[in-house]
């Protein structure tokens, strides 16, 4: 069955550090991977993409890796700040649909 | 300031009740997309459109949910009869057609079914 795996603990980092976040896949063969932001009582927001082609995407304090071999996806957040801590959520694309992941909690320690 | 709208915010309903989500997508967009979400389960997919036809609904559990699109700027989810399990966070989204189109989410609908 198809599945798409995030840590279900959260990750507590403190300020300043890098927070890093994995997605793992199964039997899945997506044309591309997003990632989303969602703070409590609201909805998912984009942050990035990066194509089934594509090794690293970078954005601001953002970095998104991809390995299709691996079936994996990384996401950095570099220099964090308190701001940060958010519920971060991925995503596969293709095949008109877009299935998530069921999201990784970062708590940024001032 | 374009965003998706959902309505209602918050729906407590009796079991057996019809109960009815609304969506306006952002305008000019083709692609809309229903969620649901629960701690358990997380983000579901539910149904997806483009150019308002149907194109996967297979997430949703047909015999009491239904989705369409009356219009561009309409999506409704109506669910008859509702069960307790159906208790959740609807989220519509909206986008454009194309590779690696963004979702633009609303702010969903918190349903309750007593």
């Amino acid at each position: 069955s198809q599945k798409i795996e995030q840590n279900s603990e959260a990750l507590n980092i403190q300020e300043g550090k890098t927070a890093t976040l994995t997605c793992n896949y199964t039997n899945y063969s997506p044309a591309y991977l997003q990632w989303y932001r969602q703070d409590p009582g609201r909805g998912p927001v984009f942050l990035l993409l990066i194509r089934e082609n594509e090794k690293e995407k970078r954005k601001e304090r953002l970095k998104v890796t991809f390995d299709t071999t691996l079936k994996q996806s990384l996401f950095h957040i570099t220099a964090s700040q308190p701001a940060d801590s958010a519920t971060y959520l991925c995503a596969l694309g293709g095949n008109n649909r877009l299935a998530f992941g069921k999201g990784n909690q970062v708590v940024v320690i001032p | 300031d374009a965003r998706v709208t959902q309505t209602p915010r918050h729906k407590v309903t009796e079991m057996g009740q019809e109960v009815t989500m609304r969506c306006q997508p952002i305008l000019g967009h083709n692609t809309v997309f229903w969620y649901r979400q629960t701690m358990m389960q997380g983000l579901e997919l539910l149904a997806y459109f483009r150019n308002r036809a149907p194109l996967d609904d297979s997430g949703m559990p047909k015999d009491r949910f239904s989705a369409e699109m009356p219009d561009a700027t309409l999506a409704t989810l109506k669910i008859q009869p509702s069960e307790p399990r159906d208790s959740a966070v609807y989220f519509c989204a909206s986008g454009l057609t194309g590779k690696g189109t963004e979702a633009f989410f609303g702010q969903g609908t918190r349903l309750t079914v007593v």
